[in-house]
């Protein structure tokens, strides 16, 4: 069964440090997109960062990068330079290659302490 | 650009009423999709659509209807609703290219069934 394993259901990470956050994800499919979005106490999901599977080079989008590793399967989110703004539920998400559906995990929820 | 709009934000119901949930977005983005965030999980996927007049079910879709007549719009319907469906409804659209795959999600719409 395809499935997104989130373990870390709560962390603190002290201001100006870096994150990371767990992601393994189970699919028998060789191509497939792993995602990363932030939802913070408003409510809305903000889209963080793409890998694709047949990328070689780990994806970074300013102070996040997705440290991909595929034969341990999984995508794990770093958040360099932490600020009290990333405090937020965090959630890993796949889409396997030929379907439209996307698998999220259950969250792991960050609070950045100042 | 509004990006992706939903309305109602808040409903309260009760159980046994119908009400639409309507959901537009102006990025031409052929996939939308349906979801259901119940309290301290992640997103569970309820319809999606790859395009007008193609629906089909995600992983949770016994309740809901969808329709999809003009690519912009996705309303979601609810017949006879139980407590169950208590929870927050977010629609998104995506658009996907060989460099990147990515949902854009609306604000939500907290529902109450009472």
């Amino acid at each position: 069964a395809q499935k997104i394993t989130q373990t870390q259901p709560g962390m603190f990470v002290q201001e100006k440090e870096a994150v990371t956050l767990d992601c393994t994800y189970d699919t028998s499919d060789q191509s497939y997109g792993l995602f990363w979005y932030k939802q913070p106490s408003s409510g809305e999901m903000i889209f963080l960062i793409y890998q694709g599977s047949y990328d070689e080079q780990n994806a970074t989008e300013g102070r996040y990068s997705l440290n991909f590793q595929k034969a341990r399967k999984s995508a794990n989110l770093v958040i360099s330079a932490s600020q009290l703004g990333d405090s937020a539920m965090y959630f890993c998400a796949m889409r396997p290659s030929g379907t439209y559906k996307y698998i999220f995990g259950t969250g792991t929820r960050l609070k950045v302490l100042a | 650009n509004a990006g992706v709009t939903q309305t109602p934000k808040f409903r309260i119901l009760k159980i046994g009423q119908s009400m639409t949930l309507q959901c537009t977005q102006d990025m031409n983005h052929n996939y939308m999709y349906w979801y259901r965030q119940d309290p301290g999980m992640g997103l569970k996927l309820i319809y999606y659509s790859v395009g007008a007049g193609i629906t089909d079910k995600g992983e949770v879709p016994n309740g809901y209807n969808v329709s999809r007549s003009t690519t912009e719009d996705f309303p979601l319907r609810l017949e006879l609703a139980a407590p169950s469906q208590t929870s927050v409804y977010f629609c998104a659209s995506s658009y996907r290219d060989r460099a990147t795959d990515t949902q854009y999600f609306g604000p939500g719409t907290r529902l109450t069934v009472l």
